[in-house]
Order: C-alpha cells, then structure tokens, then sequence
C-alpha cells in the first residue's frame, strides 16, 4: 500500500522567513495530494492540495510543487507569520472516476512548524 | 458554512466496554470517512464509505469495528470491545468528489481506562 514520509519533523524559522515542508510517496498510482494544517488540539484543516495532472499551484504564500517521477512533492510557505505555527501534514491519495479506489488518505507523520516574532 | 460535526467530544469508556461514536458529514457529500490520531502521531486512515458500504478499511479496523449509516444523516464507528490501546483522538471526514476537499470534523477524543 502507500507510503509517505515527511521531513523534517520539526522546523523552526525566523518570520519572514519561508519555511519548505517536503514529502515523498511509493504509490505511483497517487494523483491527489492535499497538505492540511492542524493547530493543537483542533481538527485537520485543508491549506491547499494538488493533482497530478498540475506541476505546481500556489496560494498567496502558500505553494506546493510536485515532481511525479521523483514521487516528491513539497510545500513552501514564504513570509512566515507567528500564526502559522502548527502542525502540517502531507497526504496522498488515488481517486478513479470509474471504481475503485475511493480516496482515503494516507498521511505523513507531520512537520512541527514553529515560527518565532 | 456546512461542517462536519462528532459527538461526543470526549468519550471515556473502560476496557471491554462498547463505544459509538457519531458523526453527521456535509448533506450533499457522498464519501466518508473515519480516521485516528493517537497523541502526538499522524492522523491514520480506518475506514471509507460509499453508497452504503464499506470500500475500503485498513488493517486497523479489525472484527472489532464497525460502521453504519442508520438514518441516511449520521454516520457511526462502533468499537464493540475496547482496548487501552484504542485511546486516540477519532476524526471523521466527508466529501462530494474525490479529488477535492475532505472536511474533517472536530473530532472525539476516547480515552480507555
């Protein structure tokens, strides 16, 4: 079945300054890969995703880059804020229009974001 | 904005003791999910449902588990026989496709003494 790893389990940055968060997966069956951010204590929440059909999508300053031949995909948040301190959580999934898989994902085990004022 | 909402948000049980936990995902979703966070570890995948059964459940979710969808609104995980072990926080997820959002809810916390 999938695997993903996520590095580095812990990550303390300056603000202002970016922070990159960087997962890799066995599946190359994988097609969906959503980061989710997770505050203590509270749920899971989506903070961008990326299909495989796209090389690249970014959000204000949030990004995610995803090299399918490597199976490595990475996010990168830039002008880091005290408020993005969290948990950050890569996943991957396979969805198929016609059967099959039903997407559940499978997760990394998680990038400690600290960010210091 | 439609949520996802649990209930409990904290369940304490003893050991061998059955639990059920409640969720009712977002009306128009047609893919749920349960999920588990034991502290401090990663969120790990349980089960997925869809159109009223099960298609897909890890090796986590052994003959003590089960889930149903009594009433066409809520969506429940039943551990018939607890074990300390199964202490973690629950979450449950719903979307409408596959390759878009899963909306997780709060989640329930079960503690096993």
């Amino acid at each position: 079945g999938e695997n993903v790893e996520q590095h580095p389990s812990t990550l303390s940055v300056q603000e202002g300054d970016s922070a990159v968060i960087k997962c890799t997966y066995s599946d190359s069956a994988s097609n969906y890969f959503p980061w989710y951010k997770q505050e203590l204590g509270k749920r899971p929440q989506l903070i961008i995703d990326i299909r495989s059909n796209v090389g690249e999508k970014k959000d204000q300053r949030i990004a995610v880059t995803l090299n399918k031949t490597a199976k490595h995909f990475s996010l990168h948040i830039t002008e880091t804020q005290p408020e993005d301190s969290a948990v950050y959580f890569c996943a991957a999934s396979i969805f198929r229009n016609y059967g099959g898989s039903q997407g559940n994902l499978i997760f990394g085990k998680g990038t400690k974001l600290s960010v210091k004022p | 904005e439609p949520e996802v909402t649990q209930t409990p948000s904290h369940q304490v049980t003893q050991m061998g003791q059955e639990v059920i936990l409640r969720c009712v995902p977002i009306s128009n979703h047609l893919y749920f999910y349960w999920y588990r966070q034991i502290l401090g570890q990663k969120v790990e995948f349980l089960v997925s449902f869809y159109n009223n059964e099960i298609s897909e459940k890890s090796e986590i979710f052994d003959d003590q588990f089960s889930v149903e969808r009594p009433d066409g609104s809520n969506f429940t995980l039943k551990i018939r026989s607890t074990k300390l072990e199964d202490s973690a926080m629950y979450f449950c997820a719903s979307r409408n496709r596959l390759d878009t959002e899963a909306f997780f809810g709060q989640g329930t916390r079960l503690t096993v003494v």
